[in-house]
């Protein structure tokens, strides 16, 4: 089945720094690639997502760049801000629909 | 207001005593889901529903029962809860063929099992 790696597992930026987190998946067929913010106490909320026939995506500070080839995918937040500060799920879907989620990424952007 | 609701927020409870973690959608999603979410482990799936009457196993189903009587309801039942099943318990939902919106998670549940 499928299996996403994320890396670093946690990152510590500068307020207005880039940050930058990357994922790998291992099955070729994988055609959607959504990225989830978790705030403390808070369930995942999907911050911006990208499909297979897609190479980036930008919404506001944030996008997520997709290489098929290398299979991988990565998200860069520029400017950061404390409020940022969360943990980052990747994650990847084949057709069945079932996302694989990456084991998280905690972001703290010191001010 | 979309959303899932999970209940309850916080649950302490014994060894071998049945529980059940409720799970509500109020956006008529088709597929619903059930995660845990441990450190270092991520998310991983336990259930999953893509509809009414129709259930299976995620990753990690040894000990966990569900049901989908409803579309809006897919409750979460410990039969005989273990310590290895404390954890932080999340339901998710999305309409089937709309999977470009992504899940909606509800705010988690967690359990402590002594």
């Amino acid at each position: 089945g499928e299996n996403v790696e994320q890396h670093p597992s946690t990152l510590s930026v500068q307020e207005g720094d880039s940050a930058v987190i990357k994922c790998t998946y291992s099955d070729s067929a994988s055609n959607y690639f959504p990225w989830y913010k978790q705030e403390l106490g808070k369930g995942p909320q999907l911050i911006i997502d990208i499909r297979s026939n897609v190479g980036e995506k930008k919404d506001q500070r944030i996008a997520v760049t997709l290489n098929k080839t290398a299979k991988h995918f990565s998200l860069h937040i520029t400017e950061t801000q404390p409020e940022d500060s969360a943990v980052y799920f990747c994650a990847a879907s084949i057709v069945s629909e079932k996302l694989v989620f990456g084991k998280g990424t905690k972001l703290t952007v010191n001010p | 207001e979309a959303q899932v609701t999970q209940n309850p927020r916080y649950l302490i409870t014994v060894t071998g005593k049945k529980l059940t973690v409720t799970c509500s959608q109020n956006m008529n999603h088709e597929y619903m889901s059930w995660y845990r979410q441990d450190p270092g482990l991520g998310l991983r799936q336990i259930y999953y529903s893509m509809n009414v009457e129709v259930t299976d196993k995620g990753d990690v189903p040894e000990g966990y029962k569900v049901s989908r009587k409803e579309k809006r309801n897919f409750p979460l039942i410990l039969e005989s809860p273990s310590p290895n099943q404390t954890s932080l318990y999340f339901c998710a939902s999305h309409p089937l063929g709309g999977l470009s919106y992504g899940y909606t998670f509800g705010s988690g549940t967690r359990l402590t099992v002594v």
